[in-house]
């Protein structure tokens, strides 16, 4: 079976633009998890989608923003760059709420 | 912020050797523990997971769950230069969002072959 998969691998972006990350979860896992990863440090929570709708948001900036497709595919947008949103961005599937899947990752650049 | 700490290490263990890995957490209410092991350049990958106190044993890995104590641990028995990787310690814990994971830094292992 597929696991999560994620687009794009790398993305090479400028202070002030806008990126939008993809997230397909596992096959029959409703849940999709948004999280925030930076050298050196564990990933930090950003959203949770179950069913289509927002269950959770971490403690990021409104320019951060995320939805939840009906065929339980996921965005996350960033708006208005900053150097300081260089990271790896991680999604994770679940079946339900209980053990999150990570996909391989967005590795993020600003420059 | 509810905390979940690790020693970052590194732990350098031998070859064949038992390796412990260790996390605490602060928040009393947390209820699911899960270990991810990440390797450099990957995304974290769920190797344990463990919801009531005692040891949950898998292959080679073994969680040790002490609620009391707010301690949860990672024994890798017979560590080969494979398992060298960072070991993430994550907690769930209810007064987060969703079902939102806490994470720890990490502990970075080293096994020498």
């Amino acid at each position: 079976d597929a696991g999560v998969t994620q687009s794009p691998t790398h993305l090479i972006k400028t202070r002030g633009q806008q990126v939008t990350l993809r997230c397909s979860p596992i096959s029959g896992h409703k849940s999709v998890s948004w999280y925030q990863q930076v050298l050196g440090q564990g990933p930090q929570f950003i959203f949770q989608y179950y069913e289509k709708e927002e269950r959770g948001r971490g403690n990021f900036p409104d320019r951060f923003s995320a939805r939840q497709f009906p065929n339980y595919s996921s965005e996350l947008n960033v708006n208005a760059l900053l150097l300081g949103d260089s990271a790896l961005y991680l999604c994770a599937s679940s079946l339900e709420p209980g053990e999150q899947y990570f996909g391989p990752g967005t590795r993020l650049t600003v420059t | 912020q509810k905390e979940v700490e690790q020693n970052s290490g590194p732990l350098s263990v031998p070859e064949g050797a038992i390796a412990s890995l260790n996390c605490t957490y602060s928040d009393r209410g947390s209820q699911s523990f899960f270990w991810y092991r990440q390797y450099s350049g990957k995304s974290p990958e769920l190797i344990m997971s463990i919801y009531s106190n005692g040891d949950k044993e898998d292959g080679r890995f073994t969680a040790q769950l002490n609620k009391a104590s707010q301690y949860v641990s990672l024994l890798i028995r017979d560590s080969q230069p494979s398992d060298s990787a960072t070991y993430l310690c994550a907690v769930h814990q209810p007064s987060n969002s969703g079902y939102a994971l806490n994470f720890g830094k990490g502990t970075s292992l080293l096994v020498t072959p």
